[in-house]
Formats: C-alpha cells, sequence, structure tokens
C-alpha cells in the first residue's frame, strides 16, 4: 500500500464549479501536511498547509482529519488557471524526517 | 536567494553511460530529498540527508543509483550504468533548518532520457 494515496482523476469541470480532492495517509505518525501544485513540464509547488483546525487561503480549503488520516482540498469558483496536478503532501519525524507525495490528482478546467 | 539549483536541464545520454544530476540546495537548508517522477509511478522518494548525512535510501531502485553530498551545498545523483527505464525526470528539493516539518523547496527538475 502507498504511504499517500489520491485519486489520480482526471477531473474535468466546468470553470466556476467547486471542486474537492481527496487524500489518505497511512502512517499515523505523520505530522505536516501540504497541498502543491505542479503545472505541465514544471517543478512542484507548495499551495499551501494544512493544519489541524482546517484552514483558508481565497478560494482554497484545506481539511485534515488525524483520526481519519485524511485530508482534503476544495476549490471553490474554478479558474482556468487552477487546471495542473494537485498532489497532496505528508511529512513524517521520527528519528529525521522524510517528505511522501501522492501520485497527483490531474484537474482541468474547461470554458 | 537562487533558489533550489539543478544541472543540466536536460540529458540524453546512451544505454550503459554514466549520467550525474548536481544540486544546489538553498543556503542554510538542512536537509535534501532525491526525487523521480514518471507518469506511471509519480514523484518518487528516492534519498534524503539531513546535516549531508543520508538517511533514508530505501527508494533507490537498484545499486546502479548512488547519491553523495559532500558539503552543505552541494550533492549529486549518479546512475551507472544507465538504462532506458531510468528515463524520468528528476527533482531535488530542499527544507528549512531546524524546523523538520517544514515545507520543501524544488530545483526545476533534471528530464533524463536513456536511449
Amino acid at each position: 500500500r502507498k504511504e499517500v494515496e489520491q485519486d489520480p482523476g482526471p477531473f474535468n469541470v466546468p470553470e466556476g464549479a467547486t471542486v474537492a480532492f481527496n487524500c489518505t495517509y497511512s502512517n499515523s505518525a505523520s505530522q505536516s501536511f501540504f497541498w502543491y501544485r505542479q503545472d505541465c513540464r514544471k517543478e512542484p509547488k507548495l499551495l499551501m498547509s494544512v493544519y489541524s483546525s482546517g484552514n483558508e487561503d481565497g478560494r482554497f480549503t484545506a481539511q485534515l482529519n488525524r483520526a481519519s488520516q485524511y485530508i482534503s482540498l476544495l476549490i471553490r469558483d474554478s479558474k482556468l488557471s487552477d487546471s495542473a496536478t494537485y498532489l497532496c503532501v505528508v511529512r513524517t519525524y521520527s528519528s529525521a524526517s522524510k517528505i511522501i507525495f501522492g501520485s497527483g490528482t490531474r484537474l482541468s478546467i474547461r470554458p | 536567494d537562487a533558489g533550489v539549483i539543478q544541472s543540466p536541464r536536460h540529458e540524453v545520454t546512451e544505454m550503459g553511460q554514466e549520467v550525474t544530476l548536481r544540486c544546489k540546495p538553498i543556503s542554510g537548508h538542512d536537509y535534501l530529498f532525491w526525487y523521480r517522477q514518471t507518469m506511471m509511478r509519480g514523484l518518487e522518494l528516492l534519498i534524503y540527508f539531513n546535516n549531508n548525512v543520508p538517511i533514508d535510501d530505501s527508494g533507490m531502485p537498484e545499486d546502479r543509483f548512488s547519491a553523495k553530498m559532500p558539503n552543505a551545498s552541494f550533492s549529486t545523483l549518479k546512475i551507472q550504468p544507465s538504462e532506458p527505464r531510468d528515463s524520468a525526470v528528476y527533482f531535488c528539493a530542499s527544507s528549512f533548518p531546524g524546523r523538520g516539518l517544514a515545507e520543501a523547496f524544488f530545483g526545476q527538475g533534471t528530464r533524463l532520457t536513456v536511449v
């Protein structure tokens, strides 16, 4: 089983729609959580960190459920520029700290 | 800061040749990660270093792969001999000092093609 699992999509939604991505992680020792965005042929870049109480950044809302080991990302009023791959990321700290990426969910926004 | 710098950006080599990928992390970062990305397998963690020491290399696919970090500002990933199935984008990323749970910053990647 992969440490971080995501629905690969693709999600194809109209502009203005609300779309939600989900992610599950297997290591209960995971302590930090992030969503990254990756555009075609580019490197991944941080979209937002995910805090235990949930957090919002403009049209983006991230939620964490530690009991269920589940992370979500909600995009409201989607724009054409939101088309990208969204990567769920988990950082685990034991004796040292590694960062594991999900395989990503492709999102395509159509006009 | 210039960010994480990787070189070369593109590499095309023949099967059997040695390939060396280079990475300069952000100054002051104490974690360095090497990832490989393919369509089939997504972004895989190959190895990571903390304070120049390799911590976990369990993601390195075979003995043909090796990585070093001789100092805080430089790391290499070497494939010897290279094979066509090694074709992928290889990313290097680094992370803040003393904050073991901070996000990673990526270089632009090296696109490797082995023919």
